[in-house]
This record gives C-alpha cells, sequence and structure tokens, in this order.
C-alpha cells in the first residue's frame, strides 16, 4: 500500500531557486525517509527523519516532519540542473522492515 | 567496489514465457526486495526476503516468484501469470531488519512484451 503522497506533482525551477516538495501519510511512523531517482536509474538515499526530531539538514538539503500533521517537507536550497530528478518520500508505517513509498514528485531545474 | 546490480538492463519477454531478473549484493545485507515501478505510481512491493531461504509477499506478488537460496542473490520470475508485466523492475537490499535500515538500490531492468 502506498503511504507516502508528494505534492505538487512536478515542480520547474530556475537553477538557484530553492524547491520544496511535501509529503503526507495517514498512520504513525518511527522515520521517513527521502529519496532521489534520476531518470531511468535506481533510487538513492538522500536522508532520514525520526519521528522524534522535527527537522536534519544535509548539506543543501533541508527535512522537516510534523508528526501532528502527519507530513514532511524536502527542501533543496540553491538549486542546480543536477538536482533535476524525482523525489520520493517512504516511511515505515507497514512495519517488519518495509518501506511504503509515495508516488514521486518530479522536479526539473533549468540551467 | 561493493554495490547491487541487476541483470539485464533490457528485457523483453514473449508472451506466455517466464523470464528471470537478476539481482545480485556484495554488501553482505541481510535483507532484498523487489520493487515495481509504473509510470506515476511510485514503487510497489512484490517479495522481500529477510534471511536465506525465507521471503514474504509483498503488496503486488501474484504472477511473480523468487527464491533466496544465497544471501548475495535474490532472482525474480516473472511468470505467465502476470497478465501486464512491462514495467521498471527495481532490487534493494538492506544492512539489517531494524526500522531504520537505509535501502540500497540496484540501477534496474526494464521489462517489455514483445
Amino acid at each position: 500500500s502506498q503511504q507516502g503522497e508528494e505534492d505538487p506533482q512536478a515542480l520547474s525551477i530556475q537553477e538557484g531557486e530553492n524547491a520544496t516538495m511535501n509529503c503526507s501519510y495517514k498512520t504513525s511512523i518511527n522515520n521517513l525517509q527521502w529519496y532521489r531517482q534520476n531518470s531511468g536509474r535506481g533510487l538513492v538515499h538522500l536522508i532520514l527523519i525520526r519521528s522524534n526530531e522535527r527537522e536534519k539538514h544535509s548539506g543543501r538539503l533541508r527535512v522537516t516532519l510534523d508528526t501532528s500533521k502527519k507530513s514532511s517537507s524536502l527542501l533543496i536550497t540553491a538549486s542546480r540542473a543536477a538536482d533535476t530528478a524525482s523525489y520520493f518520500c517512504a516511511t515505515d508505517a507497514e512495519g517488519n522492515n518495509r518501506l511504503a513509498f509515495g508516488k514521486g514528485n518530479q522536479v526539473v531545474v533549468i540551467p | 567496489d561493493g554495490g547491487i546490480t541487476q541483470s539485464p538492463k533490457y528485457l523483453f519477454r514473449k508472451e506466455g514465457q517466464n523470464v528471470t531478473l537478476s539481482c545480485e549484493q556484495n554488501l553482505n545485507h541481510d535483507a532484498m526486495y523487489w520493487y515495481r515501478q509504473d509510470p506515476g505510481q511510485g514503487l510497489r512491493l512484490i517479495y522481500y526476503s529477510q534471511i536465506v531461504n525465507d521471503f514474504q509477499k509483498g503488496d503486488i506478488a501474484e504472477g511473480y516468484s523468487v527464491s533466496r537460496e544465497k544471501k548475495e542473490s535474490f532472482p525474480l520470475t516473472v511468470t505467465s501469470a502476470q497478465k501486464n508485466p512491462t514495467a521498471f523492475y527495481l532490487c534493494a537490499s538492506t544492512r539489517g531488519i531494524g526500522n531504520q535500515e537505509t535501502q540500497y538500490f540496484g540501477p534496474g531492468t526494464r521489462l517489455l512484451v514483445l
């Protein structure tokens, strides 16, 4: 079952701008992860945020988690053309070491 | 050079034919997973295995089969019972089976029906 749902589905921005995408989920989680997928490739893990954390940074990435609203956001600052990809959130709500992935959020960064 | 590999990159299936997708990892990871990705639908779990000689069905196991005879290998067979097999198939692994494990993905196999 799909737990996460990203919003908006597609985003086109100019290089140097910030890109923000959101993810909502339905049930309680222990952690939430974000992955990136370049076209036709496998997914790459970006960041994990635990349920007791509200914000986490990794380089130009900033992730927030609001468990009361069951939502998370991923912010990419000072975007680059190489950031062009699809971004997926995934939650552990399924348990048993299974992840439930959202439908993905396509980001296009125009040079 | 550690990682997870999938082969072939492209695979063509004829009607009524079974085909097998390969997934190998040299990360010494315990758990392995197979996902199917269709446009606009994200990843859906087909099968997963937490230990050698054991595996569990995911959300869309019908028409697929797997084996886990070796820790490093988790092949997926798409059987003739799978009526709509055209998709991008992704294999992944995790070091352990805790709830904070990061999944490492292979490059994927694109399956097309002739």
